[in-house]
């Protein structure tokens, strides 16, 4: 399986940049598609997609958020970050089956 | 606008059989595919399976001897099925839309399961 990883914890000012990453065991693009996804998750809720295929906004997602990458590495920025963004914010990949998720990495104030 | 819900019991004995309800409304279950997620205690995520619109199904090779996902497509609803749980099958369960088999968009808001005696 492909293993995802992520920065368990990233702390941030209010207003200031976010830059989450997510590294894969190996690579999951196909020729410039780029197979990775990023969700949002607060305490008690479902998760909510952000980003599909690495840099695609998903629908009614605030444009302070976007993804970059490709091949192994990957990141999603919150520019600038609001109050309404602290959570867990967890990669997953759809190169290879089973599709694989990153372990987290929960966003915290400063 | 697509909309899904879990239900099924939130306790479940060890060595017996776990089963979920996933409801959807706002969409046809005959369209897309149709996956099983569960979030363990610790926040590790894990993908069970999916269900295509023509009723073909996708397990997880670590779960494939114990899974089965079925559909009512009369009634717009998909099943899972775990058997022989463990204390270890201990999670909240998510069902979501799964289209291209590619990633998550719509997602219920999940039911917890605990297994124990």
């Amino acid at each position: 399986d492909i293993v995802l990883t992520q920065s368990p914890v990233l702390a941030v000012s209010l207003g200031q940049r976010a830059t989450i990453s997510c590294r894969a065991s190996q690579s999951v693009s196909i020729s410039s598609i780029n197979l990775m996804h990023w969700y949002q998750q607060k305490p008690g809720q479902q998760p909510k997609l952000l980003i599909y295929r690495a840099s695609n906004l998903a629908s009614g997602i605030p444009a302070r958020f976007s993804g970059s990458g490709s091949g192994t590495d990957f990141t999603l920025t919150i520019d600038p970050v609001q109050a309404d963004d602290i959570a867990a914010y967890y990669c997953q990949q759809s190169r290879e089956s089973p599709p694989t998720f990153g372990a987290g990495t929960k966003l915290e104030l400063k | 606008e697509v909309q899904l819900q879990e239900s099924g019991p939130g306790l479940v004995k060890p060595s017996q059989s776990l089963s979920l309800t996933c409801s959807v409304t706002g969409y046809s279950i005959t369209s897309n595919y149709w996956g099983w997620i569960r979030k363990f205690p610790g926040n590790k995520m894990e993908w069970m399976g999916y269900i295509s619109y023509s009723g073909s199904t996708s397990y997880n090779p670590s779960l494939k001897s114990r899974i089965s996902i079925t559909r009512d497509t009369s009634k717009n609803q998909f099943f899972l099925q775990l058997n022989s749980v463990t204390t270890e099958d201990t999670a909240t369960y998510y069902c979501a839309r799964y289209p291209y088999r590619d990633y998550f968009d719509y997602w219920g808001q999940g039911v917890m399961v605990t297994v124990s005696s």
